[in-house]
């Protein structure tokens, strides 16, 4: 069965340090990817998506994922956090077939230290 | 300005009552789909419809009902046969399946 992993609950950064959050998937094709980010009470904000080609993709906010096809793995990385990015992250594969669903992680909570 | 909105913001249901909520999203898409979303579990999937007059249930409709009348609406009611219905509710709307969803900003139902 299809999944989404994503193995920190919560994580705690400095503000001006690197991020990386982490996403692992299991299916059984060319994965649909994406990335997205909730603030509390809000509704969810797409950061990037990969479909094919480059394997690193560029989003909004400064963030970037890479897909690693050998590690199952779409990590987002962001080289310098800013106290804004304070918020839940989500990463997701849609599933097979193209009626459009997607499968979510569980989120991982981002706080960010001044 | 182009987007989705759901409301009212936050419902409160009494017990043995059907409640519904409103998304509504002018962005022209075809599919539409409706997620329930509680502390520490994600996002899980309730009704998705990709085109008009048709839907689909998807991994937790049992206690749900759609109806998907109109291209640019979604209304999912939680019936009283949905037992635990207290939950943060989005909407979301794609041009197409495996297009990006775009999201409203939340339903927030809870039990008096």
């Amino acid at each position: 069965a299809q999944s989404v992993t994503q193995p920190d609950i919560h994580i705690t950064v400095s503000e001006g340090a690197s991020l990386e959050l982490r996403c692992n998937y299991s299916y059984g094709a060319t994965p649909y990817l994406f990335w997205y980010v909730q603030s509390p009470g809000q509704g969810l904000q797409l950061l990037l998506k990969y479909f094919s080609g480059d394997t690193l993709v560029q989003g909004i906010k400064g963030f970037e994922a890479e897909f690693k096809r050998s590690q199952s793995s779409f990590n987002l990385r962001k080289p310098s956090v800013h106290w804004s990015d304070a918020a839940e992250y989500f990463c997701a594969v849609g599933a097979q077939g193209n009626t459009g669903k997607l499968i979510f992680g569980q989120g991982t909570t981002l706080q960010v230290k001044p | 300005d182009g987007g989705i909105t759901q409301s009212p913001k936050y419902l409160f249901r009494k017990e043995g009552q059907n409640v519904t909520l409103s998304c509504e999203q002018n962005l022209n898409h075809d599919a539409m789909y409706w997620y329930r979303q509680d502390p520490g579990q994600g996002l899980r999937l309730i009704y998705y419809s990709q085109i008009v007059n048709d839907f689909q249930k998807g991994d937790i409709a049992e206690g749900y009902s759609v109806s998907r009348e109109k291209k640019e609406s979604f209304p999912l009611t939680v019936t009283s046969a949905q037992k635990n219905p207290t939950a943060f509710y989005l909407c979301a709307s794609s041009l197409s399946g495996n297009q990006p969803q775009h999201f409203g900003d939340g339903t927030r139902l809870s039990i008096l």
